[in-house]
């Protein structure tokens, strides 16, 4: 079975700190991706990144970057110089076969 | 990136009716449509696994005769939640991709009130 953790239930941070939203994940297959979206209050969920489970290569887009680590079975989430727009709920996810599992979810509180 | 629509966005209905909840892929061909619940400050809870042209996969404890998952076409789903009751009160949310591995764009949510 697939699972995914987001221990991290909620934090707060002030604008323009650095921020670091953890994912582990468990899987038996090789070949699987792993997503994270963000829902801000609006309820609709946008799509922020896809890994496939070949590349480990960290990837930066803008103020967000994630890092991939197989080793650990982590896919960690780090948004630069936070900004109260940043504030929603980020979920990871894990896709396998058919399926698309999600995390907890991390509610990210960005204050002024 | 791709768009995904619901339809409605919200619906409240009298208990021990039915409702119909619409997911369209705008401008690609979704060979699986997704579709999950959402409680209140929860995750989303995958309900089941539509393949166009095949019937739904659901997951454990979602009654599949409460509710109904149709995938007649590559770009339409539809949930329909039958004899409604308050306890299915939530928001529901659609995912559509093109294959495996592929990114699941998610529809808007309809939030559906049962009184």
């Amino acid at each position: 079975a697939q699972k995914v953790t987001q221990a991290q239930t909620e934090i707060s941070v002030v604008e323009k700190e650095d921020v670091t939203l953890d994912c582990v994940y468990e899987t038996r297959d090789t070949t699987y991706y792993l997503f994270w979206y963000k829902q801000p209050p609006s309820g609709e969920l946008v799509f922020l990144i896809r890994r496939n489970s070949f590349d480990e290569q960290n990837e930066i887009s803008g103020r967000y970057s994630w890092n991939f680590q197989k080793s650990t079975s982590s896919f960690n989430f780090t948004i630069t110089a936070s900004q109260v727009v940043d504030s929603a709920v980020y979920f990871c996810a894990l896709s396998e076969a058919n399926k698309l599992v999600f995390g907890a979810g991390t509610i990210l509180r960005v204050k002024s | 990136g791709a768009v995904v629509s619901q339809h409605p966005s919200r619906v409240i209905c009298k208990s021990g009716t039915s409702v119909k909840i619409e997911c369209r892929s705008l401008d690609f061909q979704a060979t699986t449509m997704f579709w999950y619940r959402q409680f209140p400050k929860k995750s989303l809870m995958l309900m089941a696994t539509s393949n166009e042209g095949s019937k739904a996969t659901y997951e454990q404890g979602v009654e599949k005769d409460k509710f109904l998952i149709n995938h007649a076409s590559l770009t339409l789903s539809t949930l329909t939640v039958t004899s409604a009751h308050p306890e299915d009160s939530s928001f529901y949310i659609c995912s559509a991709r093109e294959m495996v591995g592929a990114v699941g764009y998610f529809g808007p949510g309809t939030r559906l009130t049962v009184t």
